[in-house]
């Protein structure tokens, strides 16, 4: 079976670095992604790892350990817009282009 | 491009009343998906599709049928609508690509009472 954990909420503040924790077991393992939830929105892509390592986009980092099966989303210089629902989401080997999501980390970021 | 595309926003269904959502993309893309969200969860795969006339049951298919006549259209259909299936349905379209990202429509809030 597919079991992906992450943290149920977080709260940082303006300005700040925050890290979201994914950890995942899963049957196989073909890349791991992260999107972005607005309240009351859609999912929006963030980023995409499949090799061990940590890509960086912007403000934002992903970091993938295969060997550990966890990842964590990085946002550095937090904005109040960055308020929102972080989804972690595996693609497990030969599921095709299937995605196993995780239930989500709330953001709250205070002033 | 308009992307991904679902009608209705909202809906309120009666138990035992059936309804079809429509999702529509126009970007060519041969994969498109049916997740619910129910409040305060991540997302769960109902049906997906990988072409024009093929179709598959993700992890939550009872209670709801697809089709893919076009590439374009994906509809969801509810025959007999329950309190369960409360929740928010995303659409989804992907390329055929292993790497490619889901781009997701603005969904579908449903309520059945």
């Amino acid at each position: 079976g597919q079991n992906i954990d992450q943290p149920t909420e977080m709260t940082a503040t303006e300005g700040a670095i925050v890290q979201i924790n994914c950890t995942y077991q899963t049957s196989g393992f073909n890349g791991l992604f992260w999107y972005q939830q607005h309240a009351g929105e859609a999912p929006t892509f963030l980023s995409y790892n499949v090799l061990d390592g940590l890509e960086e986009k912007g403000r934002f980092s992903s970091f993938l350990s295969r060997s550990k099966g966890y990842s964590y989303l990085l946002l550095k210089e937090l904005q109040m817009k960055d308020s929102a629902s972080y989804l972690c989401a595996v693609r497990p080997h030969n599921a095709g282009n299937m995605l196993t999501f995780g239930g989500g980390t709330r953001l709250m970021v205070k002033p | 491009n308009a992307g991904v595309t679902q009608t209705p926003k909202f809906r309120i269904l009666k138990i035992g009343q059936s309804m079809t959502l429509q999702c529509a993309q126009d970007m060519n893309h041969n994969y498109m998906y049916w997740y619910r969200q129910d409040p305060g969860m991540g997302l769960k795969l109902i049906y997906y599709s990988v072409g024009a006339g093929i179709t598959d049951k993700g992890e939550v298919p009872n209670g709801y049928n697809v089709s893919r006549s076009t590439t374009e259209d994906f509809p969801l259909r509810l025959e007999l609508a329950a309190p369960s299936q409360t929740s928010v349905y995303f659409c989804a379209s992907s390329l055929d690509s292993s790497t490619d990202t889901q781009y997701f429509g603005p969904g579908t809030r449903l309520t059945v009472l």
